[in-house]
């Protein structure tokens, strides 16, 4: 069964600091990678995508990539209190359009 | 780009009725659509995968005749909940994916709707 694995925090950061998101995956055959931000009462927003090992960056996000360790991460640099969501990662396997969940790590940035 | 509206965005509701959620790609083709369902404080729940102008697959649990997709165009899929009770009270979300010229990769993108707030009383 593919699963995706969230902490599922909270976790809280100081505004200005690196919040780091992880996530790990069991399906090997899994292709590409998703970040998605949900507000409380809202429906989740792309953040982002990413297909290939390393480093992705848009921004203040970077989405890092290690398909041999099947580990996903976020990181957004200069935390702001506008950052504070859940944050859910979600993979997608070679071929299929659904995407498997996790559960989602909730954000909180302290003023 | 990549704009998925849905409406109503909040629905209240007798119990024993049927309510109907529309699902809408604005600016790109959606060759499939997905529904899902969220508890509060809990994850997203897939309920079923529409692909346009073919019969909706269903997740294990969910009953199709009582949620009834239509999937008419590359456009627009909706979701009746019917014969509503006060346990199908959530948010229901609908996704999309499809192609956007010059955007990014979409085969495997979905793009979320704002969501519809089902309330049965």
């Amino acid at each position: 069964q593919k699963e995706v694995e969230q902490n599922s925090g909270p976790l809280s950061v100081p505004e200005g600091a690196i919040a780091s998101l992880n996530c790990t995956y069991s399906d090997r055959g899994s292709q590409s990678f998703f970040w998605y931000r949900q507000y409380s009462g809202k429906s989740p927003e792309l953040i982002m995508s990413i297909y290939s090992n390393g480093d992705k960056e848009d921004g203040r996000f970077t989405a890092q990539l290690n398909k041999a360790s099947q580990y996903v991460s976020l990181l957004i640099r200069d935390s702001q209190p506008s950052d504070s969501a859940t944050y859910l990662c979600a993979g997608a396997g070679a071929g299929s359009y659904q995407l498997t969940f996790g559960k989602g790590t909730k954000l909180s940035v302290i003023p | 780009g990549a704009v998925v509206s849905q409406h109503p965005s909040r629905v209240i509701c007798k119990s024993g009725t049927s309510v109907k959620i529309e699902c809408r790609s604005l600016d790109f083709q959606a060759t499939t659509m997905f529904w899902y369902r969220q508890f509060p404080k809990k994850s997203l729940m897939l309920m079923a995968t529409s692909n346009e102008g073919s019969k909706a697959t269903y997740e294990q649990g969910v009953e199709k005749d009582k949620f009834l997709i239509n999937h008419a165009s590359l456009t627009l899929s909706t979701l009746t909940v019917t014969s509503a009770h006060p346990e199908d009270s959530s948010f229901y979300i609908c996704s999309a994916r499809g192609r956007i010229a010059g955007g990014p990769r979409v085969a495997d993108t979905q793009y979320f709707g704002p969501g519809t707030r089902l309330t049965v009383l």
